[in-house]
């Protein structure tokens, strides 16, 4: 399968525990994103990947949101203290060279959190 | 980027063309048009973009108007698998920016049978 994929796909945790969430973006995809969708919400941006560098972060990422994408291919997004206000879908996407090129971005299944 | 203005919802029967309509009147000379669908619990899909002339592909067709202040995405023949919620989103295109997608709350879609 060449697509985005993410893990996991479900996640329900307690208020003020740490999640993590991997996305695996298409292989010769240089570029990668990270969207947060509530429920009746179109998907709004979080953070933009550049090969490894992040070049570019919402507001909405507040202090509790790390990303990473270590050697520019799988990319990590942790939530610290969780609150029951990030409970949301997060979207993974990737684009560049290659399928669709810069123009289409390819996204992943997502990663729904529920936060008790 | 520019806004847009689509429509809550709209119906279609199956196998007739569904005419979805999006205002951009904000538009910049070197801004694009996307169209990008969601499917009940999936990801986005691309469908098409276009800057002004009419562009089609397996999938869908798009219109847009001679100012580009508006465009109109058409999917020829519906199905109920079309059921979605689209989104049109204006953004400049290539390699020389972020390529972040701004998306509004779109035109949810209902074919029925």
């Amino acid at each position: 399968d060449t697509g985005v994929s993410q893990d996991p796909r479900h996640k329900i945790t307690k208020r003020g525990q740490n999640v993590t969430f991997r996305c695996d973006p298409i292989s010769e995809h240089n570029r990668l994103y990270w969207y947060r969708q509530t429920l009746g919400q179109g998907p709004e941006f979080l953070t933009y990947f550049q090969n490894e560098a992040q070049l570019e972060k919402s507001r909405l990422l507040s202090d509790r949101f790390s990303a990473e994408r270590p050697k520019g291919s799988f990319s990590t997004l942790e939530i610290q203290r969780t609150e029951q206000g990030d409970s949301a879908m997060y979207l993974c996407a990737s684009s560049g060279r290659g399928l669709g090129s810069y123009n289409e971005q390819f996204f992943g299944p997502g990663t729904r959190l529920t936060v008790l | 980027d520019a806004k847009t203005t689509q429509p809550t919802s709209m119906d279609c029967a199956e196998g007739r063309a569904a005419n979805l309509p999006c205002n951009h009147s904000t538009i910049s000379g070197n801004e694009y048009v996307y169209w990008y669908r969601q499917i009940h619990s999936q990801g986005p899909q691309y469908i098409i973009h276009g800057l002004k002339n009419n562009e089609t592909n397996e999938m869908a067709s798009l219109i847009i108007t001679e100012d580009r202040k508006s465009s109109t995405l058409i999917l020829p023949h519906a199905t109920l698998r079309d059921t979605a919620v689209y989104y049109c989103i204006v953004r400049v295109s290539g390699s020389s920016n972020t390529g972040k997608l701004i998306f509004g709350q779109g035109t949810t879609l209902q074919v029925k049978p």
